[in-house]
């Protein structure tokens, strides 16, 4: 099993739509939850981070945590042709900096 | 303020060739982290800095490859002698001296193709 796991995709959704990326985790010790964006050829930026159960929103960007169910999503709101990239779901230990990426989820949005 | 930079940004070597690859973090971060992406893959980490100490080198494949961070500024990785499934990505990052990973910012990577 791997320890952060995603679908590859790809996600295909027409823009303005709301694009939902899932991902689920198998060590109950991470703590820290973390999305990335990385375009085709360019490096990994980070766009979200999440710590707590719940929802937490930045702009159209909302992050979903549940440790119970040891899964967090990441959902897209009005999407855009420039949101098409490959998202990576992120996780490490409280105080730990080992992060552990799942493999991504390419994101088409369709104008 | 200038980001993370990576250096070379391609190499093709010979399988049992030694490549050095470097990365200059951002200016005053103390945590530096090395990651590797094969093709297909996930990214994976292969070792934490903090200054020019060792954190964690537990994702780092064998002895062919050796990180060193003199003087806690860059950082520089080889793998000496390379094999072909050493070919990838590697990508660098670096993040402040904060509890836990913080934002880690990520280099633009070294495409290393081994032949």
């Amino acid at each position: 099993q791997k320890e952060v796991e995603q679908n590859s995709g790809p996600l295909s959704v027409p823009e303005g739509a709301i694009a939902s990326l899932n991902c689920t985790y198998s060590d109950r010790g991470s703590q820290s939850f973390f999305w990335y964006r990385q375009y085709s050829g360019k490096s990994p930026e980070l766009i979200m981070s999440i710590y707590s159960n719940g929802d937490k929103e930045d702009g159209r960007f909302t992050a979903q945590l549940n440790k119970a169910s040891q899964y967090v999503s990441l959902l897209i709101r009005d999407s855009q042709p420039s949101d098409s990239a490959t998202y990576l779901c992120a996780a490490s230990n409280t105080g730990g900096f080992k992060t552990i990426f799942g493999a991504g989820t390419r994101l088409f949005v369709k104008a | 303020e200038a980001g993370v930079t990576q250096f070379p940004s391609h190499s093709v070597i010979e399988k049992g060739q030694t490549v050095t690859l470097r990365c200059d973090p951002i200016s005053g971060h103390d945590n530096l982290y090395w990651y590797r992406r094969v093709m297909g893959k996930e990214i994976k980490f292969l070792l934490h800095f903090v200054k020019e100490s060792k954190q964690d080198e537990s994702g780092m494949p064998n002895n062919r490859f050796l990180a060193e961070r003199t003087g806690g500024t860059y950082s520089t990785l080889k793998v000496q002698p390379a094999e072909l499934e050493d070919s990838g990505v590697y990508f660098c990052a670096s993040s402040q001296d904060l509890p836990g990973p913080g934002t880690q910012y990520f280099g633009p990577g070294t495409r290393l193709l081994v032949l």
